[in-house]
């Protein structure tokens, strides 16, 4: 199965600053790559999808880039409602798998 | 508005069973490709098996590591997705999401039900 691994583990930004999120594939996913966002308590929420398309009501600050094995999750201008974990996953290839996260919290 | 809710999670012993339960809303079930992902305590989200639905076939694939222990099931009259789980090891202890599936990514998941296995 293809390994989704993201890096860093934990990112520490302030308020207004960009973070700069990765995750990379053990081999090729295309672009068949999503985001999730996940707040303690609660389950996941999906913010992109297709590596670059936003879900709906997802903020224009969020953008998705990369293709083949390099994925790039860039938020800009970080509001107090963005500090979570976002989860990566492929599903070029089954079994679907997710990378481990990446905490972005306050600094 | 879409939602899922899932029920019947609890504390079993390594050996045991334990049954969940989802009940969808807001959408279209029986048409739905329904999936259980799992987060153990510290760590990532890892898929569980997925069953498609009963228009593309109704059957249901595992994961490894459940395969033959795990089984999916759903009940479209009742809107309900089922995970029941034989055979329950201490790995097996997690927070179980219901998610619906969209041509390959999850756009909606539950709140997940805790499974505890523990002599």
């Amino acid at each position: 199965e293809i390994v989704m691994t993201q890096s860093p583990a934990t990112l520490s930004v302030s308020p207004g600053e960009t973070a700069t999120l990765s995750c990379r594939a053990s081999q090729s996913v295309s672009s068949n790559l999503a985001w999730y966002q996940q707040k303690p308590g609660q389950g996941p929420r999906l913010f992109i999808y297709d590596t670059s398309t936003r879900a709906s009501g997802i903020p224009a600050r969020f953008n998705g880039t990369g293709s083949a094995t390099e994925f790039t999750l860039t938020i800009s201008s970080l509001q107090s409602e963005d500090f979570a974990v976002y989860h990566c996953q492929q599903y070029d290839s089954w079994p679907p798998t997710f990378g481990g996260g990446t905490k972005v919290e306050i600094q | 508005e879409v939602q899922l809710v899932e029920s019947g999670g609890g504390l079993a012993k390594p050996g045991g069973s334990l049954r969940l339960s989802c009940v969808g809303s807001g959408f279209t079930f029986r048409s739905a490709w329904m999936t259980w992902v799992r987060q153990a305590p510290g760590k990532g989200l890892e898929w569980v098996g997925r069953i498609k639905s009963k228009g593309d076939g109704g059957t249901a694939d595992y994961a490894a590591p459940v395969k033959g222990r795990f089984t999916i099931s759903r009940d479209d009259s009742k809107n309900t997705l089922y995970l029941q789980m034989d055979s329950l090891k201490t790995e097996d202890t997690a927070v179980y999401y219901c998610v619906r599936r969209r041509s390959g990514w999850f756009d909606y998941w539950g709140q997940g039900a805790q499974v505890t296995v523990s002599p």
